[in-house]
Protein backbone atom coordinates (compact mmCIF):
# COMPACT_ATOMS: atom_id res chain seq x y z
CA UNK A 1 0.00 0.00 0.00
CA UNK A 2 1.07 3.69 -0.27
CA UNK A 3 1.77 4.12 3.84
CA UNK A 4 1.10 1.99 6.76
CA UNK A 5 -1.66 0.88 7.85
CA UNK A 6 -3.25 0.56 11.01
CA UNK A 7 -6.62 -1.11 12.57
CA UNK A 8 -8.46 -0.37 14.46
CA UNK A 9 -8.01 3.30 14.93
CA UNK A 10 -9.84 3.24 18.22
CA UNK A 11 -10.18 -0.28 20.42
CA UNK A 12 -12.02 0.60 24.23
CA UNK A 13 -12.07 -2.52 25.85
CA UNK A 14 -12.55 -3.50 29.40
CA UNK A 15 -9.67 -4.66 31.64
CA UNK A 16 -8.90 -8.70 31.37
CA UNK A 17 -10.44 -9.04 27.75
CA UNK A 18 -7.60 -9.88 24.92
CA UNK A 19 -6.96 -7.52 22.15
CA UNK A 20 -5.83 -7.82 18.86
CA UNK A 21 -4.01 -4.79 17.01
CA UNK A 22 -3.11 -5.02 12.93
CA UNK A 23 -0.15 -3.43 10.95
CA UNK A 24 -0.28 -3.45 7.55
CA UNK A 25 3.54 -2.28 6.68
CA UNK A 26 4.62 -0.52 3.14
CA UNK A 27 4.60 -2.92 0.31
CA UNK A 28 8.51 -4.26 0.25
CA UNK A 29 9.19 -3.03 3.87
CA UNK A 30 11.71 -5.70 5.21
CA UNK A 31 11.74 -4.31 8.90
CA UNK A 32 8.37 -3.34 11.18
CA UNK A 33 8.43 -2.27 14.65
CA UNK A 34 6.04 -1.97 17.17
CA UNK A 35 5.99 1.13 19.09
CA UNK A 36 3.89 2.56 22.29
CA UNK A 37 3.23 6.09 23.29
CA UNK A 38 1.40 6.93 26.38
CA UNK A 39 -0.18 10.09 26.98
CA UNK A 40 2.62 13.13 27.26
CA UNK A 41 5.07 10.60 26.04
CA UNK A 42 7.36 9.91 23.38
CA UNK A 43 7.18 6.53 21.52
CA UNK A 44 8.92 3.75 23.45
CA UNK A 45 10.19 0.93 21.20
CA UNK A 46 8.68 -2.74 22.03
CA UNK A 47 9.42 -5.15 18.68
CA UNK A 48 11.31 -5.19 15.71
CA UNK A 49 11.15 -7.75 12.85
CA UNK A 50 13.21 -8.25 9.94
CA UNK A 51 11.20 -10.17 7.97
CA UNK A 52 9.16 -12.94 9.74
CA UNK A 53 11.43 -13.25 12.48
CA UNK A 54 11.34 -10.81 15.67
CA UNK A 55 15.00 -9.35 15.66
CA UNK A 56 14.65 -7.67 18.91
CA UNK A 57 11.84 -8.52 21.42
CA UNK A 58 13.69 -6.30 24.33
CA UNK A 59 10.71 -3.56 24.57
CA UNK A 60 7.87 -6.16 24.95
CA UNK A 61 6.81 -6.65 28.16
CA UNK A 62 6.89 -10.96 28.12
CA UNK A 63 3.93 -12.37 29.85
CA UNK A 64 1.15 -10.34 28.28
CA UNK A 65 2.52 -9.30 25.05
CA UNK A 66 2.86 -10.91 21.92
CA UNK A 67 3.79 -10.34 18.29
CA UNK A 68 3.77 -11.96 15.10
CA UNK A 69 5.05 -11.37 11.50
CA UNK A 70 4.15 -14.61 10.14
CA UNK A 71 4.63 -14.08 6.48
CA UNK A 72 6.81 -11.37 6.47
CA UNK A 73 4.04 -8.31 5.73
CA UNK A 74 1.42 -7.92 7.83
CA UNK A 75 1.58 -8.33 11.81
CA UNK A 76 -0.46 -8.14 14.66
CA UNK A 77 0.58 -7.11 18.62
CA UNK A 78 -1.96 -9.14 20.81
CA UNK A 79 -2.04 -8.14 24.12
CA UNK A 80 -3.82 -10.74 26.74
CA UNK A 81 -5.99 -10.25 30.01
CA UNK A 82 -5.51 -6.41 29.35
CA UNK A 83 -4.97 -3.48 32.18
CA UNK A 84 -5.52 0.57 32.58
CA UNK A 85 -1.61 0.48 32.41
CA UNK A 86 -1.99 -1.25 28.59
CA UNK A 87 -4.02 1.83 27.56
CA UNK A 88 -1.79 3.67 25.05
CA UNK A 89 -1.23 4.97 21.08
CA UNK A 90 0.05 1.85 19.66
CA UNK A 91 2.25 2.65 16.30
CA UNK A 92 3.44 0.61 13.87
CA UNK A 93 6.19 1.84 11.83
CA UNK A 94 8.07 0.10 8.74
CA UNK A 95 11.26 1.06 6.45
CA UNK A 96 12.96 -0.56 2.94
CA UNK A 97 15.26 -2.79 5.01
CA UNK A 98 16.65 -3.05 9.00
CA UNK A 99 19.97 -1.38 9.87
CA UNK A 100 21.01 2.60 10.32
CA UNK A 101 22.02 4.18 7.13
CA UNK A 102 19.05 5.54 4.58
CA UNK A 103 16.52 3.70 6.37
CA UNK A 104 13.75 5.40 7.61
CA UNK A 105 10.90 5.04 9.31
CA UNK A 106 7.70 5.30 7.99
CA UNK A 107 4.55 5.45 10.44
CA UNK A 108 1.33 4.52 10.52
CA UNK A 109 -1.35 6.56 12.33
CA UNK A 110 -1.40 4.15 15.35
CA UNK A 111 -3.80 2.24 17.00
CA UNK A 112 -5.33 4.07 20.57
CA UNK A 113 -6.28 1.38 22.85
CA UNK A 114 -8.70 2.51 25.91
CA UNK A 115 -8.79 0.02 28.70
CA UNK A 116 -11.73 0.64 31.51
CA UNK B 1 22.82 2.73 25.24
CA UNK B 2 21.34 5.87 23.43
CA UNK B 3 19.25 8.33 24.76
CA UNK B 4 17.59 11.33 23.86
CA UNK B 5 16.31 14.54 26.14
CA UNK B 6 14.31 17.03 24.91
CA UNK B 7 14.65 19.77 27.94
CA UNK B 8 11.14 21.57 26.97
CA UNK B 9 8.01 20.18 27.51
CA UNK B 10 5.98 23.04 26.08
CA UNK B 11 7.05 25.78 23.89
CA UNK B 12 4.76 28.93 23.27
CA UNK B 13 5.30 30.89 19.96
CA UNK B 14 3.65 33.77 18.16
CA UNK B 15 2.62 33.29 14.71
CA UNK B 16 5.35 34.48 12.30
CA UNK B 17 8.13 34.51 15.29
CA UNK B 18 11.20 32.48 14.86
CA UNK B 19 11.51 29.39 16.64
CA UNK B 20 14.17 26.90 18.13
CA UNK B 21 12.93 23.29 19.83
CA UNK B 22 16.24 21.66 21.75
CA UNK B 23 17.14 17.79 21.74
CA UNK B 24 20.22 16.17 22.97
CA UNK B 25 21.56 13.07 22.60
CA UNK B 26 23.75 10.30 24.21
CA UNK B 27 25.52 7.76 21.70
CA UNK B 28 29.13 6.96 21.82
CA UNK B 29 29.49 7.36 18.39
CA UNK B 30 28.38 9.02 15.35
CA UNK B 31 24.37 8.82 15.82
CA UNK B 32 21.80 8.87 12.91
CA UNK B 33 19.51 11.89 13.87
CA UNK B 34 15.42 12.62 13.21
CA UNK B 35 12.92 15.09 13.75
CA UNK B 36 9.80 13.60 13.61
CA UNK B 37 6.14 15.86 14.19
CA UNK B 38 2.63 14.81 15.12
CA UNK B 39 -0.40 16.25 14.95
CA UNK B 40 -2.97 15.26 17.47
CA UNK B 41 -4.70 11.78 16.71
CA UNK B 42 -1.89 11.48 14.28
CA UNK B 43 1.08 9.17 13.15
CA UNK B 44 4.88 10.72 13.06
CA UNK B 45 5.76 12.29 9.99
CA UNK B 46 9.21 12.95 9.16
CA UNK B 47 10.46 16.36 8.96
CA UNK B 48 14.54 15.71 8.54
CA UNK B 49 17.53 13.73 9.11
CA UNK B 50 21.14 13.84 9.55
CA UNK B 51 23.10 10.93 8.20
CA UNK B 52 26.85 12.33 7.54
CA UNK B 53 28.16 15.63 5.74
CA UNK B 54 26.64 18.67 5.76
CA UNK B 55 25.91 19.98 9.76
CA UNK B 56 23.18 22.42 8.55
CA UNK B 57 20.36 19.79 7.09
CA UNK B 58 16.84 21.11 5.73
CA UNK B 59 13.88 19.62 5.49
CA UNK B 60 9.85 20.02 4.72
CA UNK B 61 7.52 22.76 5.74
CA UNK B 62 10.40 25.27 6.17
CA UNK B 63 12.18 23.77 8.98
CA UNK B 64 16.10 23.38 9.01
CA UNK B 65 18.52 21.28 12.15
CA UNK B 66 21.98 21.61 12.93
CA UNK B 67 23.96 19.21 14.22
CA UNK B 68 26.42 20.03 16.97
CA UNK B 69 28.75 17.21 17.93
CA UNK B 70 30.32 19.13 20.47
CA UNK B 71 27.27 19.74 22.00
CA UNK B 72 25.71 16.27 21.38
CA UNK B 73 22.44 18.51 19.81
CA UNK B 74 20.78 18.75 17.05
CA UNK B 75 17.92 21.76 17.33
CA UNK B 76 15.72 22.28 14.96
CA UNK B 77 14.78 25.70 14.18
CA UNK B 78 12.45 28.00 11.67
CA UNK B 79 12.57 31.09 10.74
CA UNK B 80 8.70 32.26 10.56
CA UNK B 81 6.20 29.79 12.39
CA UNK B 82 2.79 29.13 11.20
CA UNK B 83 -0.46 28.68 13.13
CA UNK B 84 -0.35 25.15 11.22
CA UNK B 85 2.49 24.48 13.25
CA UNK B 86 0.94 23.88 16.07
CA UNK B 87 1.98 20.21 16.78
CA UNK B 88 4.07 17.70 18.96
CA UNK B 89 7.65 17.82 17.63
CA UNK B 90 9.85 14.75 18.82
CA UNK B 91 13.99 14.45 17.89
CA UNK B 92 15.42 10.81 17.92
CA UNK B 93 18.72 8.62 17.42
CA UNK B 94 18.96 5.66 15.72
CA UNK B 95 21.54 3.46 16.67
CA UNK B 96 22.82 0.09 16.57
CA UNK B 97 21.83 -1.86 19.41
CA UNK B 98 22.81 -5.56 20.45
CA UNK B 99 22.93 -5.91 16.54
CA UNK B 100 19.57 -4.30 15.70
CA UNK B 101 18.94 -0.69 14.85
CA UNK B 102 16.25 1.02 17.16
CA UNK B 103 15.70 3.76 16.75
CA UNK B 104 14.81 5.81 20.40
CA UNK B 105 13.00 9.15 20.67
CA UNK B 106 12.75 11.69 23.25
CA UNK B 107 9.66 12.78 25.07
CA UNK B 108 8.70 15.52 23.02
CA UNK B 109 7.85 19.50 23.05
CA UNK B 110 4.89 20.52 22.45
CA UNK B 111 4.48 23.38 20.10
CA UNK B 112 1.61 26.24 21.05
CA UNK B 113 1.55 28.90 18.23
CA UNK B 114 -0.58 32.07 19.39
CA UNK B 115 -2.01 34.20 16.40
Amino acid sequence: GAGVSQTPSNKVTEKGKDVELRCDPISGHTALYWYRQSLGQGPEFLIYFQGTGAADDSGLPKDRFFAVRPEGSVSTLKIQRTEQGDSAMYLCASSLQGGPGANVLTFGAGSRLTVL
Amino acid sequence: AQSVTQPDIHITVSEGASLELRCNYSYGATPYLFWYVQSPGQGLQLLLKYFSGDTLVQGIKGFEAEFKRSQSSFNLRKPSVHWSDAAEYFCAVGAMTGGSYIPTFGRGTSLIVHP
